[in-house]
């Protein structure tokens, strides 16, 4: 079974510029989620993908966007990024109905924006 | 709304000695609680979960949590912590309805020393 993978692992980028972050859910998982995780704080819920729509929004301004593909797949773009878009950005997969909503997490994109 | 309040933000602990990290939660639908644990530079790994089927949860590693629902807690312990335990943690709460979204703590850096 393969779990969740993400790339890159790191990224810089200067303020103003786009960024496209990947996920690659695990085995039999249909459902993608993505939080940002700030230094020193939890990670926090950006949005969810099933079905390849968007299925619940966290509070972030929709130059967060996202894609789901057929093979469930999914993809994080920033655009306009800014300094406060530094973090690390957490992909995790599940199974839509599956028992407790359990999420099985990736290792993180660092982003870092100067 | 759900919340999760993670009291102090670091823990410090002898090896051998009781590790307790405290978790409070506001939900207005029953909740399934998580621990999740950190290491540096990595992803979030599952360490226990409460489903509502016992209110005394085992985890990996050693580790417990009891669910208190008169309190709102759900308190992580491990009777004997090992220099390995050094992490952070992190409590999240998850409702039964809806999509499956996490709302993350700030977490608890716990500190080991020998």
């Amino acid at each position: 079974e393969t779990g969740v993978t993400q790339s890159p692992t790191h990224l810089i980028k200067t303020r103003g510029q786009q960024v496209t972050l990947r996920c690659s859910s695990q085995s039999g998982h249909n459902t993608v989620s993505w939080y940002q995780q700030a230094l020193g704080q939890g990670p926090q819920f950006i949005f969810q993908y099933y079905r390849e729509e968007e299925n619940g929004r966290g509070n972030f301004p929709p130059r967060f966007s996202g894609l789901q593909f057929p093979n469930y797949s999914s993809e994080l773009n920033v655009n306009a990024l800014e300094l406060d878009d530094s973090a690390l950005y957490l992909c995790a997969s599940s199974l839509q109905g599956a028992p407790y909503n359990e999420q099985f997490f990736g290792p993180g994109t660092r982003l870092t924006v100067l | 709304a759900q919340s999760v309040t993670q009291l102090g933000s670091h823990v410090s602990v002898s090896e051998g000695a009781l590790v307790l990290l405290r978790c409070n939660y506001s939900s207005s639908v029953p909740p399934y609680l998580f621990w999740y644990v950190q290491y540096p530079n990595q992803g979030l790994q599952l360490l226990l979960k409460y489903t509502s089927a016992a209110t005394l949860v085992k985890g990996i590693n050693g580790f417990e949590a009891e669910f208190k629902k008169s309190e709102t807690s759900f308190h992580l312990t491990k009777p004997s912590a090992h220099m390995s335990d050094a992490a952070e943690y992190f409590c999240a709460v998850s409702d039964i309805s809806g999509y499956s979204t996490l709302t993350f703590g700030k977490g608890t850096m716990l500190l080991v020393s020998p």
